[in-house]
């Protein structure tokens, strides 16, 4: 079992639609992350909150907003999605600088 | 920025030899390096991390890796694969602000 939980497990929207993914940790990590990755590639860095406070946003399209309302939880909200942003985004928490990640099992985003 | 380059996309074995991932590193500060597996439709595992302590680490599942400042190396080793180990292997570099950067990965495959 995953001590970081994302929901849903699996997403299908269309271009249209607004979403919101979910992620939540009770092990008092500070620093939460969220990762886009496509089949057969690595995960790839979206955003990272420190203490609450976006430290770093990859250049990433504004159709993604993520928000983290406390330091339990991080969500990622999505509106007006192409079909390329289909994958797998994974969410991520740990104590902080030089700490390993610990990872949910991720959302599987289908846009069609 | 810290990069990390993981020198071979796809390695072989057959059960009961030994297991070589190469990941080399870039980064101007002093690093923390870890390696994760992910087997198919799973999530992310930690496997080892190094953090300044001991250059040589142990991690789960008979894993190890060396870390070699002077080659700004880590690679992954262990003594003898077996079928279960077939996944794939991400090296991960982190800087001392939260940035987590993943390697290309590498396909492990376990030949009977």
């Amino acid at each position: 079992d995953t001590e970081v939980t994302q929901t849903p497990k699996h997403l299908v929207m269309g271009m249209t639609n607004k979403k919101s993914l979910k992620c939540e940790q009770h092990m008092g990590h500070r620093a939460m992350y969220w990762y886009k990755q496509k089949a057969k590639k690595p995960p790839e860095l979206m955003f990272v909150y420190s203490y609450e406070k976006l430290s770093i946003n990859e250049s990433v399209p504004s159709r993604f907003s993520p928000e983290c309302p406390n330091s339990s939880l991080l969500n990622l909200h999505l509106h007006a999605l192409q079909p390329e942003d289909s994958a797998l985004y994974l969410c991520a928490s740990s104590q902080g600088a030089n700490s390993p990640l610990h990872f949910g099992n991720g959302t599987r985003l289908t846009v069609t | 920025a810290q990069s990390v380059t993981q020198l071979d996309s796809h390695v072989s074995v057959s059960e009961g030899t030994p297991v070589l991932l190469r990941c080399n590193y870039s980064s101007s500060y002093s690093p923390s390096l870890f390696w994760y597996v992910q087997h198919p439709n799973k999530g992310l595992q930690l496997l080892l991390k190094y953090t300044s302590a001991a250059t040589l680490v142990k991690g789960i599942n008979g894993f190890e890796a060396e870390f070699k400042k002077s080659e700004t190396s880590f690679h992954l080793t262990k003594p003898s694969a077996h079928m279960s180990d077939a996944a794939e292997y991400f090296c991960v570099v982190s800087d001392r602000n939260n940035d987590m950067r993943f390697g290309a990965g590498t396909r492990l495959t376990v030949k009977p």
